[in-house]
């Protein structure tokens, strides 16, 4: 069954502090992977996506890596900022997939502190 | 602002009125879709549009009625909902149903009373 798992469901950290979340996946045949985040009361926006052979791509402070052989990939934040504070939701697409064939994790709440 | 835009954004309804939801993207795309966002829970599809057609009806219950009379704009009428119907509501488009990239209105959340 094709799912995607995301961890851990919430997570509090301090402004300025680094942080990394977690998308393990078993969709196959695998095609791409994104990170979205999603601000509280918006829709969610693609912050980086990754294809079969990419094992790391960075956006800004964000950088996300994917490990294809153990279906694993990462989001790492780095010097967390307030507006940090959102939802982050991993999205994995099988080959030849339409976007009705998309596979949604639940999301990682992320909360920043001052 | 990302290209797709939602009304209204918020939206209390009983369980015996008649409302709809409505979306309008102005990125050029010729796919749109509907999401349903509940708490603790992955998005689920609801319908899928391509070129104005619908090619996907997730199993959704028929008080939900998809409109798109083109390719920029969607509606969802909603009549006799019920309580669990509460959720957050997402548009989404895409260049075509082969895309995998969405680009997702900031939703309308509906409270049914």
């Amino acid at each position: 069954k094709n799912q995607v798992e995301q961890s851990p469901q919430s997570l509090i950290i301090l402004e300025g502090k680094n942080c990394t979340l977690q998308c393990n996946y078993t969709v196959s045949p695998f095609s791409n992977l994104r990170w979205y985040k999603q601000d509280t009361g918006r829709g969610p926006v693609s912050l980086t996506i990754m294809t079969f052979s990419e094992n790391t791509k960075s956006n800004g402070r964000y950088t996300a890596t994917l490990d294809a052989d153990t279906k694993q990939s990462s989001l790492h934040i780095t010097a967390s900022q307030l507006s940090d504070s959102a939802s982050y939701i991993c999205v994995v697409s099988y080959r030849g997939s339409t976007l009705g064939r998309l596979y949604f994790g639940r999301g990682t709440q992320l909360t920043v502190w001052p | 602002e990302t290209g797709v835009t939602q009304t209204p954004r918020h939206l209390v309804m009983g369980m015996t009125n008649k409302k709809s939801l409505k979306c309008e993207q102005h990125l050029g795309h010729n796919a749109m879709y509907w999401y349903k966002q509940s708490a603790k829970k992955p998005l689920e599809l609801m319908f899928v549009y391509n070129f104005k057609e619908q090619t996907e009806n997730n199993s959704v219950p028929s008080r939900f009625s998809p409109e798109c009379p083109n390719s920029s704009h969607l509606f969802l009428h909603l009549h006799t909902l019920q309580p669990e119907d509460s959720a957050l509501y997402l548009c989404a488009s895409s260049r075509t149903d082969r895309d995998t990239e969405a680009f997702f209105g900031q939703g309308t959340r509906l409270t049914v009373v």
